[in-house]
């Protein structure tokens, strides 16, 4: 069974710093893309970040690019978000999904939310 | 940036009620449109992918249509079990997007 886990939300001052985690666990993590989707509480879906199954192709949407930073560990098993500069905008719930064109397993989310 | 609009944003139904989603792309995105539901507290979950092919384990009840431009989700005999967000996404070209989102609340 696919099994992904997120981990490292929480609440940070704007200007703030944050790195989620996403263990995955059930499937060949190394032979999958992989992606952040958000979600800001009570609103839509938003995609963020991709990455291949290597790590040597990455692409984020253009509102967090230049301040967001995914990477993946496939000896862990692990895919990471390094945020930067957040903004209050920035407060959602945050998933971990394997991806192939669509997203076919998501984890359960970490809220990361920034305020003072 | 391939924008998807949702209609309705708002739907009540009476269960075995057939009920029609449907999603326009501001332009032709092929078959690349996809379909997920979202219950309340929990992670969205894939119903449909490349417009119409179905996926393990989702009743048969889900079905999907349509390609280039305008697409449709269709819930046959809808179900108490049934309400929920749900939402399509196109992943034709990079950023991928998801549409607005259709709310399904049971009567």
């Amino acid at each position: 069974e696919v099994q992904l886990v997120e981990s490292g939300g929480g609440l940070v001052q704007p200007g703030g710093s944050l790195r989620l985690s996403c263990a995955a666990s059930g499937f060949t993590f190394r032979s999958y893309y992989m992606s952040w989707v958000r979600q800001p509480p009570g609103k839509g879906l938003e995609w963020v970040a991709n990455i291949n199954q290597d790590g040597s192709d990455k692409y984020y949407a253009a509102s967090v690019k230049g301040r967001f930073t995914i990477s993946r560990d496939n000896a862990k098993n692990s895919l990471y978000l390094e945020m930067n500069s957040l903004r209050a905008e920035d407060t959602a719930v945050y998933y971990c999904t394997r991806m192939f064109y669509y997203f076919d397993s998501w984890g359960q989310g970490t809220l990361v939310t920034v305020s003072s | 940036e391939i924008v998807l609009t949702q209609s309705p944003d708002f739907q009540s139904v009476t269960p075995k009620e057939k009920v029609t989603i449907t999603c326009r792309a501001s332009q032709s995105i092929g078959n690349g449109l996809h379909w997920y539901q979202q219950k309340p507290d929990q992670s969205p979950k894939l119903l449909i992918k490349y417009a119409s092919q179905s996926i393990s384990g989702v009743p048969s009840r889900f079905s999907g249509s349509g390609s280039g431009t305008d697409f449709t989700l269709t819930i046959n005999s809808l179900e108490a079990e049934d309400a929920a967000v749900y939402y399509c996404h196109q992943s034709s070209s990079l950023p991928v997007t998801f549409g607005g989102g259709t709310k399904v609340e049971i009567k």
